[in-house]
């Protein structure tokens, strides 16, 4: 299989904190990561590409400095949400890109809500 | 630029009967297309991708592909829909340029409502 894991499955924060979200790929290494976030009844859209051991490349409109990401293994991609505002209150879905296959496998989410 | 198209934003069939979801995508390079199943509040299972090979793409739970080049189209079948496949679903194509590093683009997406 292809299984990529994401911690937590859901967050309650107060406005203010940070909180990390971890996206894992179990049974394959995974060089690009890819995070997403989905408002309800709407398609995804990409945030960021993370590439192990170097900077992440953000999509127009995604502030580097609110969402902050790092990819320090080749299993594991991490988002940190800096200073959560209500805004950013969302489903947040990572996957995991399987070069061999060129096919992205998708984490189960996490339910990010800031009070 | 590449981009995709669900012709439809809701479809609804009945169990047992067939399930037809339209995509049509506009790429200017050879395209991967893949299938995604999302069910509430969980994250995407591929159901099946076109890469190249045979232009009919079999997936899971008997959901089926064709890639019809000459239409721009992937539309997804199912021969005989069940309770479960109610879900939504999305066609994305895969921009295979040097420098996009196998970003995905998504359609808007197609609920599936299954009536017993």
């Amino acid at each position: 299989g292809a299984v990529v894991s994401q911690h937590p499955s859901w967050v309650i924060c107060k406005s203010g904190t940070s909180v990390k979200i971890e996206c894992r790929s179990l049974d394959f290494q995974a060089t690009t990561m890819f995070w997403y976030r989905q408002f309800p009844k709407q398609s995804l859209m990409l945030m960021a590409t993370s590439n192990e051991g170097s900077k992440a490349t953000y999509e127009q409109g995604v502030e580097k400095d609110k969402f902050l990401i790092n990819h320090a293994s080749l299993t594991l991609s991490t988002l940190t949400v800096t200073s959560a505002h209500p805004e950013d209150s969302s489903f947040y879905i990572c996957s995991a890109l399987r070069d061999a296959q060129e096919t992205q496998y998708f984490g189960p989410g996490t339910r990010l809500l800031v009070l | 630029a590449q981009s995709v198209t669900q012709l439809d934003s809701h479809v609804s069939v009945s169990e047992g009967t067939p399930v037809l979801l339209r995509c049509n995508y506009s790429s200017s390079y050879s395209p991967s297309l893949f299938w995604y199943v999302q069910h509430p509040n969980k994250g995407l299972q591929l159901l099946l991708k076109y890469t190249s090979a045979a232009t009919l793409v079999k997936g899971i739970n008997g959901f089926e592909a064709e890639f019809k080049k000459s239409e721009t189209s992937f539309h997804l079948t199912n021969p005989s829909a069940h309770m479960r496949d109610a879900a939504e679903y999305f066609c994305v194509v895969s921009d295979r340029r040097d420098n996009q590093g196998g970003k995905l683009i998504f359609g808007q997406g197609t609920e599936l409502s299954v009536k017993p």
